[in-house]
């Protein structure tokens, strides 16, 4: 079926330096969302978007964080800068329609040192 | 606080039994509930759902099972195979559908 790709599937970076995970979402999908998982952990909701605005962002969504689909390309996440708290695995979903399901993405690892 | 649980953290079942995989929630507004399966290296993969109008969904060998009084649900894997081995993950929303809350997972294991 239609995919979701991430892009890395895993990222190494200096704490304090600046990441940008990038997200291909299903091509007919009109919701994004991200979602972090920390080892051990639930995936836990970041933040969702539509119709390039955030519809609504968890505390987890840090001012650091920023999400954007510059000219309906990559949906993206950046973290600037970057702490050793946001070491996860970062998953990437789209979805049709607001009641639709989801599809995901592998995830992007990152790891912040 | 965690609004979705599930249990047990792992279990192993020959093939050919039935896998057994429990969820209860918090929140008395979630209404939907998705079941994601995922294989090591992938993203969560969209498995069975159920409204909370329902108490029984089936697909297949896979059942889930709903007790909106006791805010738990379950998912049964009839004749399990070893391809059903991954990490099972229960979800929940509300109607407004803005946001997954997820289970921390149980990783099924089927022996041959």
């Amino acid at each position: 079926g239609p995919k979701v790709l991430q892009i890395p599937s895993h990222q190494i970076i200096d704490m304090g330096q600046m990441v940008t995970l990038n997200c291909d979402p299903v091509s007919n999908h009109l919701y994004f969302y991200w979602y972090k998982q920390i080892l051990g952990q639930q995936m836990e909701f970041l933040v969702n978007f539509y119709n390039g605005k955030v519809m609504e962002k968890s505390k987890l969504f840090k001012d650091q964080f920023s999400v954007e689909r510059p000219d309906g390309s990559y949906f993206t996440l950046k973290i600037q800068p970057t702490a050793l708290e946001d070491s996860a695995v970062y998953f990437c979903a789209s979805s049709l329609a607001q009641n639709s399901d989801y599809t995901f993405g592998s995830g992007t690892r990152l790891l912040v040192i | 606080q965690q609004q979705v649980r599930q249990s047990p953290q792992s279990l192993t079942v020959w093939e050919g039994e039935t896998a057994i995989l429990n969820c209860s929630y918090e929140n008395s507004a979630f209404d939907y509930f998705p079941w994601y399966q995922q294989f090591p290296g992938e993203g969560p993969a969209l498995l069975i759902s159920i409204l909370s109008v329902s108490d029984k969904k089936e697909d297949g060998r896979f059942t889930i099972f709903f007790n909106k009084r006791e805010k738990k649900l379950s998912l049964h894997i009839a004749d399990s195979q070893p391809g059903d081995s991954a990490t099972y993950f229960c979800a929940a929303t509300d109607s407004g559908y803005n946001k997954l809350t997820f289970g921390k997972g149980t990783v099924l294991l089927v022996s041959p």
